[in-house]
């Protein structure tokens, strides 16, 4: 199993551009997760989404869309890039309902110049 | 309005001895806690957790001890060994499909 994966790892764009990030998961799991980290700021959730072809916002979404057209993938797209979305992206799933615990990607490293 | 708060940025122990990080938060309606681990450049893994009902989990070197009357959880390593060395970040739950809000992280480092 591979867990959660994130496609790219680094992205380098420019004020304006566009991109998606990809998230998957092997583990079946109903619900993801995009967070976003920032210095001193720990991780804030972005949006979510608790089934396929459903997503809900999250604590900071100005800025993103998402879409879950496959339960196994999340996708979190950024319109008009902005300095300011330059962070660390993670993606994450779970459905524990008990313990709550959510299991992680990688990250996804962008930069926005 | 941070909800989870990590007030210690940064932590050094001795190899050996017990580390102790601290969590507080606001939020009453939280009834689940979470503490994760995090390497640089790595997601978060999970690590240990505590229901509310508890106020105590042990899991190994790890345990969690949850004050609820206080809202304060601390995370218990013994002993500390230089692979804890990480950003640890502690996490609360109010149920609603398993959001998780964060604290800030504190970065352990055990030292030789």
């Amino acid at each position: 199993n591979a867990g959660v994966t994130q496609t790219p790892k680094f992205r380098v764009l420019k004020t304006g551009q566009s991109m998606t990030l990809l998230c998957a998961q092997d583990m079946n799991h109903e619900y993801m997760y995009w967070y976003r980290q920032d210095p001193g700021m720990g991780l804030r959730l972005i949006h979510y989404s608790v089934g396929e072809g459903t997503t809900a916002k999250g604590e900071v979404p100005d800025g993103y869309n998402v879409s879950r057209l496959k339960k196994q993938n999340f996708l979190l797209g950024l319109e008009s890039a902005a300095p300011s979305q330059t962070s660390v992206y993670f993606c994450a799933s779970g459905e524990d309902l008990i313990s709550y615990e959510q299991y992680f990607g990688p990250g996804t490293r962008l930069t926005v110049t | 309005d941070q909800q989870v708060k990590q007030n210690s940025p940064s932590l050094s122990v001795q190899e050996g001895r017990i580390s102790i990080l601290n969590c507080d938060y606001t939020n009453s309606m939280f009834d689940y806690f979470l503490w994760y681990k995090k390497y640089p450049a790595e997601g978060p893994t999970f690590l240990i957790s505590i229901s509310s009902i508890k106020d105590k989990n042990e899991d190994g070197r790890f345990t969690v001890f949850l004050n609820k009357s206080a809202k304060h959880l601390s995370l218990h390593i013994v002993p500390s060994q230089p692979g804890d060395s990480a950003v640890y970040f502690c996490a609360a739950s109010a149920g609603t499909a398993s959001k998780l809000t964060f604290g800030t992280g504190t970065r352990l480092q055990v030292t030789l």
